[in-house]
């Protein structure tokens, strides 16, 4: 592994399913985000956790779920879908450096039906 | 709440320079970074502007104005893999990012 990975590459679910996008990184960053991406929307924070054991809420929360267990591993949660929630998923991390720049996995597209 | 503006889309000749203006009002402001992000991939870091001023790597530049809460990434002699869209982010006062909608840049033969 080199940087972060997601998994699925892409996923079609029905609506009411529960679904786990799971976001592994191997750079020892403290901090690691979910991120949703929209057309006309940008990237919009959903969860974020500082720090193993921490977890926080961004911009647009609802309906989703996040655990950090260890410092690698950050999985997003959608406890029952919905078809608003189709989008590409982007996990990233950062490395607390100066800047703190985010580098971000290769994403997952979601579609819920 | 975050508000921040960049063109929409923008079109350039092949060798030319193109610049992409981004215009933020934010809860604070703790730097401004700019990522390219390539149809069906992830963004990529190009630059961050902490302090007012021009940074400058290779053919692509970035500048920021606080004051106005403006920058810019400039973009020269411009080839066809920088066909691509441009993120312009701003970290505020709570250390999270903000991104604008992105701004597509093609570039033409």
């Amino acid at each position: 592994i080199a940087g972060i990975t997601q998994a699925p590459t892409s996923q079609i679910l029905a609506a009411g399913r529960r679904m786990t996008l799971r976001c592994t990184q191997d750079m020892r960053h403290n901090a690691m985000y979910w991120y949703r991406q929209d057309l006309g929307l940008g990237l919009r924070l959903i969860h974020y956790s500082n720090t193993a054991g921490t977890t926080g809420k961004g911009e647009v929360p609802d309906g989703y779920s996040v655990s950090r267990a260890n410092t690698d591993d950050f999985p997003l949660t959608l406890a029952s879908a919905v078809p608003s929630q189709t989008s590409v998923y982007f996990c990233a991390s950062s490395d607390g450096g100066g800047s703190d720049t985010q580098y971000f996995g290769p994403g997952t597209r979601l579609t819920v039906l | 709440g975050q508000n921040i503006d960049q063109p929409t889309e923008m079109t350039a000749t092949e060798g030319a320079i193109v610049q992409i203006n981004c215009t933020y009002q934010t809860s604070g402001f703790n730097g401004l970074f700019w990522y390219q992000q390539h149809a069906g991939e992830a963004p990529t870091f190009l630059s961050y502007n902490v302090l007012d001023g021009l940074e400058e790597k290779g053919r692509f530049s970035s500048f920021l104005s606080r004051s106005k809460g403006y920058s810019y990434l400039l973009l020269k002699e411009l080839q066809m893999k920088d066909s691509a869209s441009y993120l312009c982010a701003v970290k505020d006062n709570d250390y999270k990012l903000s991104f604008g909608a992105g701004t597509t840049v093609t570039v033409r033969a």
